[in-house]
């Protein structure tokens, strides 16, 4: 159980273009669920939570217009990354947690996103 | 933002020795969770602690949340090569402004010989 998906799990995109990352609980709902982006050999970084049926609540220092994010269920959550460029190349990870829990979270398997 | 003080960064071992690295902070937290992370992959849930005090185990992995809630230990007896990997703990504290985050330690890199 507490299985979580993400897709796609790799994608090269061209500078300019819009790229989606989808994020879902498979066999749970989850009213929050959380987009992470990830250094080489470096931590985790909290971008957004994102709500079921309301407006993402954003890092500081994270773009909103640029990292859409959209919970339209409770098991799906989107990000998507607006204009791309290589600089937002990274490894970008979401979590969740059942029901209305955030104190235990499973994270999906990651996407790899480059920008050439 | 906060960051977990997690040690040792990095450690290396022989195959059949046992690991053990911690997490403290200068604050409390409600959970304590340690995660461990392949390359290229997302970090997968080890173990999840509650309470204060709590010592649990999950398979040859113990962990041990604080009694002060200010740190955590986690703890992998007789190591084997699949054990490679970046440890994280985590903590949640629960309500207000910092409700539902997660604060995350810097990583534990293990590397085991056969």
């Amino acid at each position: 159980g507490a299985v979580v998906s993400q897709h796609p799990s790799r994608v090269i995109c061209k500078s300019g273009t819009s790229v989606k990352i989808e994020c879902r609980s498979l066999d749970f709902q989850a009213t929050t669920m959380f987009w992470y982006r990830q250094f080489p050999k470096q931590s985790l970084m909290l971008m957004a939570t994102s709500n079921e049926g309301s407006k993402a609540t954003y890092e500081q220092g994270v773009e909103k217009d640029k990292f859409l994010i959209n919970h339209a269920s409770l098991t799906l959550s989107t990000l998507t990354v607006t204009s791309a460029h290589p600089e937002d190349s990274s490894f970008y990870i979401c979590s969740a947690g059942p029901g209305h829990r955030t104190d235990t979270q499973y994270f999906g398997p990651g996407t790899r996103l480059t920008v050439l | 933002g906060q960051q977990l003080n997690q040690s040792p960064q990095s450690m290396f071992i022989q195959e059949g020795e046992d690991v053990s690295m911690n997490c403290t902070s200068s604050s409390i937290f409600n959970t304590w969770l340690w995660y461990k992370q392949d390359p290229g992959e997302g970090p997968v849930l080890l173990i999840a602690l509650y309470k204060a005090g709590e010592l649990t185990s999950n398979g040859r992995l113990t962990a041990q949340f604080g009694i002060t809630r200010k740190d955590s230990f986690l703890n992998i007896s007789a190591s084997i090569p699949s054990d490679v990997g970046i440890y994280f703990c985590a903590g949640h504290l629960g309500g207000g402004t910092s409700y539902g985050k997660l604060t995350f330690g810097q990583g534990t890199i293990l590397t085991v010989h056969p």
